[in-house]
């Protein structure tokens, strides 16, 4: 089955305690980018990636991390997580850019404490 | 710069009745525009999309989107609302070459519908 899968789904932690979130897909996809979701602020793109190796900022990259080092996988790094990060966090991907529509993750809830 | 708006935060429709979730673009060129749905504790799903042709798109779960150049808008239609129809929907225009690589989310609506 084609999907995005994104772990953990629910996670509660500690301002300072280093995080990754896990997101893959089995879809041969050459873009993948994150979004936090937040009530009254819609979604917001944190970071995407075009393709192996290449990467750049979103709207809100302050304090997250990625990286692509392969086609299928694209983590979300918080190495010092703050209470202002506590959201819905979404990974999406597509096959590419212009009329390719975009595959969603379930969403991970961070909570931090 | 590319960008969407939505200008409602909020459409109640009793059920049965016609539903419209407005957006309007502002977009280089020829847009792409899309419309996502997302439905409680779940990801965004995929509904249809706007590349090019037509100006009346048909997508999923009956829903369709009217294409208006000169009016700059993408409006979601449906005919005749579901309660399960209720959702929180995102018009969207998608990451494109030029320098444009970001996916653009308009703010939202939510859908209400009543029975």
């Amino acid at each position: 089955e084609a999907q995005v899968t994104q772990n953990p789904r629910y996670l509660i932690t500690v301002t300072g305690k280093k995080l990754t979130v896990t997101c893959s897909q089995n879809m041969n996809h050459e873009y993948m980018s994150w979004y936090r979701q937040d009530p009254g602020l819609g979604l917001r793109q944190i970071y995407y990636s075009m393709n192996v190796e290449v990467t750049d900022k979103g709207d809100v990259p302050e304090g997250y991390k990625v990286s692509r080092k392969e086609k299928r996988n694209f983590p979300l790094i918080l190495e010092s997580p703050s209470p202002n990060q506590t959201s819905l966090y979404f990974c999406a991907s597509s096959l590419g850019i212009g009329e390719n529509e975009q595959f969603f993750g379930p969403g991970t809830r961070l909570t931090v404490l | 710069a590319q960008s969407v708006a939505q200008p409602e935060d909020q459409v109640n429709v009793a059920e049965g009745n016609p539903l419209t979730v407005k957006c309007t673009y502002s977009v280089s060129g020829n847009p792409y525009l899309f419309w996502y749905v997302q439905y409680p504790n779940r990801g965004l799903q995929f509904l249809l999309k706007y590349i090019t042709g037509d100006n009346l798109v048909k997508g999923s779960y009956g829903f369709e989107a009217e294409f208006n150049k000169s009016q700059t808008s993408f409006h979601l239609k449906k005919p005749s609302a579901l309660v399960s129809d209720s959702a929180l929907y995102f018009c969207a225009v998608p990451p494109l070459s030029g320098g444009y690589n970001k996916l653009i989310f308009g703010a939202g609506t939510r859908l209400a519908v009543h029975p």
